[in-house]
């Protein structure tokens, strides 16, 4: 059964970058059935898609973070990351990384999350 | 983007009670619409996916239905674990969409 797990600075001070890696057990991030994606979450509102990572090195982004957000995987340590750079107090949310089953158009599994406050 | 619409934004019901909660789709989608289930703090949890597929584990009081723009979650019989915040998300283009969740509270 696949775990994900989140990890990274809880803080961050505006303008600076977020940098957020997501540890893969019990699957391979160079599965090619399988598309990594990071997803955000402001206290106490909705779900925001950020984007994916697939094929090893194929990437997505939801249009309003193309500019800022960068998704990358390293097959070394199973892990794949997300990079935010110019945050704002906006950025400020609980970040999960997920497992999207790709050609079968579900995620089945998230990480516990992890909250990253944005202040200086 | 593809905005998806979910009413109500909440809804008090009592143990027992049949519960239905709409998703509607911006354009048309086909059936790719997922389920989730949030008990916050706690990561989002898929309950149904490709708008009727059932996960396993998950009860079968819960089923969704629907088509094109129009989906529906139904639980049957809610139990005290069902109060919740339950999302529906469109897979069928990028971004990948949520809707604004409803919130299933206690009567």
């Amino acid at each position: 059964q696949v775990q994900l797990m989140e990890s990274g600075p809880e803080l961050v001070k505006p303008s600076e970058t977020l940098s957020l890696t997501c540890s893969v057990s019990g699957d391979s991030v160079s599965s090619d059935k399988y598309y990594w994606s990071w997803i955000r979450q402001p206290p106490g509102k909705g779900l925001e898609w950020i984007g994916y990572i697939y094929d090893s090195g194929t990437t997505r982004y939801k249009s309003s973070f193309k500019s800022r957000a960068s998704i990358s995987v390293d097959m070394s340590k199973n892990q794949f990351s997300l990079t935010l750079t110019s945050v704002t107090a906006a950025d400020t949310a609980v970040y999960y990384c997920a497992r999207d089953r790709g050609y079968e158009f579900y995620i089945d599994s998230w990480g516990p999350g992890m909250l990253v406050t944005v202040s200086s | 983007d593809i905005q998806m619409t979910q009413s109500p934004s909440s809804l008090a019901a009592s143990i027992g009670d049949r519960v239905t909660i709409t998703c509607r789709a911006s354009q048309g989608i086909s059936t790719y619409l997922n389920w989730f289930q949030q008990k916050p703090p706690k990561a989002p949890k898929l309950l149904i996916s490709v708008a009727s597929t059932l996960q396993s584990g998950v009860p079968s009081r819960f089923s969704g239905s629907g088509s094109g723009t129009d989906f529906t979650l139904t639980i049957n019989n809610l139990q005290p674990e069902d109060f919740a915040i339950y999302y529906c998300q469109q897979s069928y283009s990028i971004p990948r969409t949520f809707g604004q969740g409803t919130k299933v509270e206690v009567k």
